[in-house]
């Protein structure tokens, strides 16, 4: 069974301090990984797309990286307005549906 | 806005009612999933739909739910006979075929007295 497993649970930045998210995975033939960013009370807005292990992606102060165990997402100089639960989630090759598997999310604050 | 859109967003149910919540796709997205989440959890799959076939269900899913994608355009989520652990924010999320990223709507946050 797929499995992903998010570290921390929850992560306290002041402005500007740079951190690394971990996204820890075990999947059957990986098809994709996948971030999303989620704010309180909405449901989740994508950020990234990782295929192969080395892949690497960039968005503004947030780039993801990917290995064959794990993923990164690393964040530079945040900024309060970065402050958001952010979901790793991935998919089988196996499945035909898209069918994602869903970590439990890192909780990121950042104080100004 | 030509994002995805849910109704309600929020139901206040009493156990043992019967609820059903709309989503409405990003229009030219062919597929359709429905997820459940619950407080410090990452969302739940539930069902999937390409175009009006519902092509997978979760074991998760008691037959008190039922999914349905008319004509392949909104899709419905109904819970029968709701109980206290149905409460929760119920996601809906759409793409496009050959691309695996899903766009998700606001949900609908379902408390179940």
């Amino acid at each position: 069974e797929d499995q992903v497993t998010q570290s921390p649970e929850a992560l306290r930045l002041q402005e500007g301090e740079s951190s690394s998210l971990n996204c820890s995975y075990t999947v059957s033939g990986l098809r994709g990984l996948f971030w999303y960013r989620q704010d309180p009370g909405k449901g989740p807005e994508f950020l990234f797309t990782l295929y192969s292990a080395g892949e690497e992606k960039e968005k503004e102060r947030l780039k993801a990286t990917l290995t064959k165990k794990e993923s990164f997402l690393h964040i530079t100089a945040p900024k309060p307005e970065d402050s958001a639960t952010y979901l790793c989630a991935v998919q089988a090759r196996v499945t035909n549906a898209g069918k994602s598997t869903f970590g439990d999310g890192t909780t990121l604050t950042v104080k100004p | 806005d030509t994002g995805v859109s849910q109704d309600p967003r929020h139901k206040i149910t009493k156990r043992g009612q019967n609820v059903t919540f709309r989503c409405d796709p990003i229009s030219e997205h062919n597929r359709l999933y429905w997820y459940r989440q619950t407080l410090g959890q990452g969302p739940e799959f539930l069902t999937y739909f390409q175009n009006e076939a519902q092509l997978e269900k979760s074991r998760l899913l008691s037959d008190r739910f039922s999914a349905e994608r008319p004509k392949g355009s909104f899709s419905t989520l109904e819970i029968q006979r709701t109980e206290q652990g149905d409460s929760a924010m119920y996601l809906c999320a759409s793409s496009p075929g050959g691309v695996n990223e899903q766009y998700f709507g606001p949900g609908t946050r379902l408390t179940v007295t």
